[in-house]
């Protein structure tokens, strides 16, 4: 079946460093991947998506790109800012999945001042 | 409007006592879900309405029971729930089929505590 395997958190930053979580999945076929962010006490937000090979998803600084030789979805920011601090969740859609997400086990990010 | 909301934000309750969830979406979507996540772990799936159908039950004990009024709505009824029910409670919405199964909206959530 289609899993996640994500990064082992928590992840302790200090402001402006590069960040890099680890994601790599197994899948048949193309799966669509996500990286979604839940900040403290809130739900999980889309951070952002890749539907095929080779795709860049980016949004708010953060990007990962689709590899299917590596099978592999990082997720990576130039540069964090306190406010970053949440936990990442990698997850993905398998081509036969319909609705159903499998979700990676999430890395908690704490950047400090 | 791109929200996804969920009341109550905090939720406590006995064991015999009977409530309900409720989500709300006005984003068009005609697949709505129920997630369960435990302190730090990712979400599990509970339920998928399509079409204000029932369409996937993840095998979750009968003491939830799902409802989908409208297309628009979206309830979780609770009955007899045990302490290893509490959790957070995520409602999600998302178009239907093909790729726009792609982008699923999460509400804040519920915070359940059992006691």
């Amino acid at each position: 079946g289609d899993s996640v395997t994500q990064m082992e958190g928590p992840v302790t930053l200090s402001e402006e460093a590069f960040l890099t979580i680890n994601c790599t999945y197994t899948a048949t076929g193309y799966p669509s991947l996500f990286w979604y962010v839940q900040y403290p006490g809130e739900g999980l937000q889309l951070l952002l998506k890749a539907t095929k090979a080779d795709d860049k998803g980016s949004n708010k600084g953060f990007e990962a790109t689709y590899r299917k030789e590596t099978t592999s979805f990082h997720l990576e920011k130039g540069s964090v800012q306190v406010s970053d601090s949440a936990v990442y969740f990698c997850a993905l859609r398998g081509e036969t999945s319909g609705s159903r997400l499998t979700f990676g086990e999430g890395t908690q990010l704490t950047v400090n001042p | 409007d791109t929200e996804v909301t969920q009341t109550p934000k905090h939720l406590v309750m006995g064991m015999t006592n009977k409530k309900s969830l409720k989500c709300e979406q006005h984003m068009g979507h005609r697949a709505m879900y129920w997630y369960k996540q435990k302190a730090k772990k990712p979400p599990e799936l509970m339920f998928v309405y399509s079409y204000e159908k029932l369409s996937i039950n993840e095998s979750v004990p009968s003491r939830f029971s799902p409802e989908c009024p409208n297309s628009s709505l979206l309830n979780l009824h609770l009955h007899a729930l045990q302490p290893e029910d509490s959790a957070l409670y995520l409602c999600a919405s998302s178009h239907f089929g093909g790729d726009f199964y792609n982008e699923q909206f999460f509400g804040p959530g519920t915070r359940l505590t059992v006691l």
